[in-house]
């Protein structure tokens, strides 16, 4: 049981270029997020999904977008990476939704130059 | 929607006295506060939860006291040690449903001094 996995660890982007962060869970979670985290700023939720093929907005969405084809995958785009993105990015999943425990994965540290 | 507010963002207490951090939140549906701790270069970890039901959860050195008329809650951790350095969140969720999760406060560097 790897519990939640996040592939690359990190990567540099030149702007205007485009990447996918990968992100799967193995718990048979219906709900996955993922949050942006920058220094001393907590973290932001940017989009999140209740259930295969469902996905929602959150606090900071714009310039990323999501899928959710699988109960295990929710990989998250990025179309034109722009440098407010450098950020450490991270996904999660939780059986139910606000009223449960929250299982992270490592990261992935994007720099964006 | 919901807003938490985590104080003090940096703590630094001398190895083995103890620590407090207080966090507030402004959704009186808001029914469910965990607190994770985050190491560095990893993800958050949970380490201790209570629900509203409960005024506090002890578990070892780690408690959570949760004042829902003031819509206050706290993490103490006793006999503070090196490993419990590291930045530790609160976060509020609803159990009516809450669907987008958690909403997090900014975080506490936590330093334990030797």
């Amino acid at each position: 049981n790897a519990g939640v996995t996040q592939t690359p660890k990190f990567r540099i982007l030149k702007i205007g270029q485009s990447m996918t962060l990968q992100c799967t869970q193995d718990m048979n979670h219906n709900y996955m997020y993922w949050y942006r985290q920058d220094p001393g700023m907590g973290l932001k939720l940017i989009y999140y999904s209740v259930g295969a093929g469902i996905t929602d907005k959150g606090e900071v969405p714009n310039g990323y977008n999501v899928s959710r084809s699988t109960t295990e995958d929710f990989p998250l785009r990025l179309e034109l990476a722009a440098p407010s993105q450098t950020s450490v990015y991270f996904c999660a999943s939780s059986y139910r939704g606000g009223r449960e425990t929250q299982y992270f994965g490592p990261g992935t540290r994007l720099l964006v130059l | 929607g919901e807003n938490v507010e985590q104080h003090p963002s940096t703590l630094s207490v001398q190895e083995g006295d103890s620590a407090v951090i207080k966090c507030t939140y402004s959704d009186s549906a808001s029914n469910y506060f965990p607190w994770y701790k985050q190491e560095l270069g990893k993800g958050p970890q949970l380490i201790i939860d209570i629900r509203s039901n409960v005024g506090e959860k002890k578990d070892q050195r780690i408690a959570v006291t949760l004042n829902k008329t003031a819509k206050h809650f706290s993490l103490h951790i006793t006999e503070t040690q090196p490993e419990d350095s590291a930045v530790y969140f609160c976060a509020a969720g609803d159990s009516g449903g809450g669907a987008d999760g958690l909403t997090f406060g900014k975080g506490t560097h936590l330093i334990i001094q030797p």
